[in-house]
């Protein structure tokens, strides 16, 4: 079955402990994103990739890195995590990243403490 | 405000109703998609217009986009309970590497 997947779907965690939401996709997909969603301000793309080895920041990079080592994987860190990182994080892929449909990963609920 | 702003911003329905959301945007696209999100899921991809094109047709879905307006639709037909989701248009930028997605339309379909 074609699919993304994340892990861990749920995560709370303290200030300040390193943490790594896992990402794969199964599609042979060239692009890949990051986004989180909050209540009011809707999907915001935090990093992307458009291969392998080929990584660029979204509109709020602040706070994360991502690594793009194979094409199956993206994990999303977060170094040193702050509550204002709280949020519920988004997966995407797509074969290419002009006029192609994204295919979203269930969500890691993260919450920082 | 953001590129892509969906409206209204909250729709309840009864069931076998038509439901119509609007997207406006500001800049110039490649290509619009809609997507669909049931409560803290992932979102699904629903349909994609490119800008040469003014209507689409999925199923029970239709799509218009009007680029001298800036703005599309999103009208779904005969509702059904199962269709009670969030709603988000996303606009592919020219000259961008990504998707802009608005805040989206909760739709509710009451029994």
């Amino acid at each position: 079955e074609a699919q993304v997947t994340q892990n861990p779907r749920y995560l709370i965690t303290v200030t300040g402990k390193k943490l790594t939401v896992t990402c794969s996709q199964n599609m042979n997909h060239e692009y890949m994103s990051w986004y989180r969603q909050d209540p009011g301000l809707g999907l915001r793309q935090i990093y992307y990739s458009m291969n392998v080895e080929v990584t660029d920041k979204g509109d709020v990079p602040e706070g994360y890195k991502v690594s793009r080592k194979e094409k199956r994987n993206f994990p999303l860190i977060l170094e040193s995590p702050s509550p204002n990182q709280t949020s519920l994080y988004f997966c995407a892929s797509s074969y290419k990243r002009d006029a192609y449909e994204q295919y979203f990963g269930p969500g890691t609920r993260l919450t920082v403490t | 405000s953001q590129q892509g702003e969906e409206d209204p911003q909250a729709l309840s329905i009864q069931e076998g109703e038509n439901a119509t959301m609007n997207c406006s945007y500001k800049t110039s696209i490649n290509n619009l998609q809609w997507y669909r999100q049931n409560s803290g899921r992932g979102l699904v991809h629903l349909i994609l217009i490119r800008s040469n094109e003014r209507e689409k047709h999925s199923g029970r879905l239709r799509v218009t986009l009007d680029t001298s307006k800036k703005s599309s639709s999103l009208l779904i037909t005969a509702s059904r309970a199962a269709d009670t989701a969030s709603y988000f248009c996303a606009t592919d930028l020219q000259g961008a590497q990504k998707l802009v997605f608005g805040q989206g339309t909760r739709l509710t379909i009451n029994p």
